[in-house]
């Protein structure tokens, strides 16, 4: 499969911030996914977003296939947005990778 | 969606395990991944059907899954280690190049 790369490993917010995680893959993807992971570890689907740009909310993804790198924003963070964050992408051999995800803190 | 049980588990070490998966029930594809503390899921293994297509992330074969009517699975830990301790998951989805994986809650294993 390929490998993931997520950046950063650690992010503390203020509520009300707004913040970028990035996603860099090793090879061309056909499938991406962001996921939030809660506190019971659950994978919560955010985004399926292997191109182009999406919104959900206060969240939106971008993926520049060509580039393959894939950016989750969170505007106007909430304490409710904590948790971690992993992306996800597949090529043809149909696993999913994903990266080491990306702490996100968000205080009051 | 995906459901999983048990929700957890604790074992002794040298037992035997077996976790169940519920697909969503118009998906063909079903996976299993394993996620350890602070690390993201690493797969396992994933079936298209009735058959394993991949098994290439079974780490060795004291774990063995099946689908046997290509629906519910099964993930077999045989001989537990501590090293075994972990979340176990499973997802599925529709067969295709372009398809969304659900994972279920998955399955906290704990070898004592």
């Amino acid at each position: 499969g390929i490998q993931v790369e997520q950046s950063p490993p650690d992010l503390i917010l203020q509520e009300g911030a707004n913040s970028t995680l990035r996603c860099n893959f090793s090879d061309s993807v056909n499938n991406l996914q962001w996921f939030h992971q809660n506190p019971w570890g659950q994978l919560i689907n955010l985004f399926y977003i292997p191109s182009g740009t999406k919104q959900n909310g206060r969240l939106s993804a971008t993926t520049v296939a060509t580039e393959r790198y894939s950016l989750l924003y969170i505007s106007s963070s909430q304490t409710t947005d904590s948790g971690v964050y992993f992306c996800a992408g597949r090529s043809n051999d149909y696993k999913l990778s994903f990266g080491a995800g990306t702490t996100v803190t968000v205080r009051a | 969606g995906v459901s999983q049980n048990p929700r957890h588990k604790i074992t002794k070490r040298g037992q035997n395990v077996t976790f169940r998966c519920d697909p969503i029930s118009e998906h063909n594809r079903l996976y299993w991944y394993r996620q350890t503390l602070g690390q993201g899921p690493e797969f396992l293994i994933y079936f298209q059907g009735t058959g394993a297509a991949d098994d290439s992330g079974l780490p060795n074969d004291r774990f063995f899954a099946v689908r046997p009517e290509g629906s519910v699975s099964t993930l077999k830990i045989q001989r537990t280690e501590r090293g075994d301790s972990a979340v176990y998951l499973c997802a599925s989805s529709l067969i295709g190049k372009d398809t969304e994986a659900f994972f279920g809650q998955g399955t906290r294993l704990t070898v004592v």
